[in-house]
């Protein structure tokens, strides 16, 4: 497998332009999660699906970003209007439940978001 | 609720010599604890995993770790550090009430000497 991946790698953009980061899971995983790692903050949870659907987004700031994930292989984050605040790395990561799967979590390479 | 806390934000060892690295975790309920390592520039790699089987895991690369329930520990060792073993590294447990969401540390950034 591929494993996950993510587009694009880096990313530049001036304040108040909208940015879409893209994650494709492993195929058959279940559960998709967006991070963000800073160095202040280190690695936060944002929003968490499972089979599509938002389980905790609560780590999410509503006002700016907005995740989805229309199909099984695909999900996009979302910020609009973009901030310098938001510079950080975003991950990606899927995992799989049920029989014979303990819960890790698979990790993409990250996006690098540079808001200027 | 669950959570884990690693002591030392930064540990620096001589090449050769024994990498330990600490790990304490709080669940009112048998845990999963995973050790996770970041190289620069690349996204999480799971090391090992602990799920309630043997207390003792062993990983990639030469690591392992201890399952103790007693001391609420999961400390991550290496008998020998290696250069390739520069990296940070992330202790992590599942919560109960959603197996699949894990709590991460903060983090400990393992620096080796020549």
């Amino acid at each position: 497998d591929a494993g996950v991946i993510q587009s694009p790698r880096h990313e530049v953009t001036e304040m108040g332009q909208e940015v879409t980061l893209r994650c494709k899971p492993i195929s058959g995983h279940d559960y998709l999660f967006w991070y963000r790692q800073t160095m202040m903050q280190g690695l936060e949870l944002l929003v968490y699906f499972n089979n599509k659907a938002v389980m905790d987004d609560s780590g999410m700031p509503k006002d700016r970003f907005s995740a989805k994930m229309p199909n099984a292989s695909f999900s996009t984050l979302k910020i609009q209007p973009s901030e310098p605040r938001d510079s950080a790395v975003y991950f990606c990561a899927s995992s799989a439940t049920g029989t014979g799967h303990s819960y890790e979590q698979y990790f993409g390479p990250g996006t690098r978001l540079t808001v200027t | 609720a669950q959570s884990v806390t690693q002591l030392g934000s930064h540990v620096s060892v001589s090449e050769g010599a024994l990498v330990l690295l600490r790990c304490n975790y709080s669940s009112s309920v048998p845990p999963y604890l995973f050790w996770y390592v970041q190289y620069p520039n690349q996204g999480l790699q799971l090391l090992l995993k602990y799920t309630s089987a043997a207390t003792l895991v062993k990983g990639i690369n030469g690591f392992e770790a201890e399952f103790k329930k007693s001391e609420t520990s999961f400390h991550l060792t290496k008998p020998s550090a290696h250069m390739s073993d520069a990296a940070e590294y992330f202790c992590a447990v599942s919560v109960y009430s959603s197996a699949s969401k894990i709590i991460f540390g903060s983090g400990t950034r393992l620096s080796i000497r020549p």
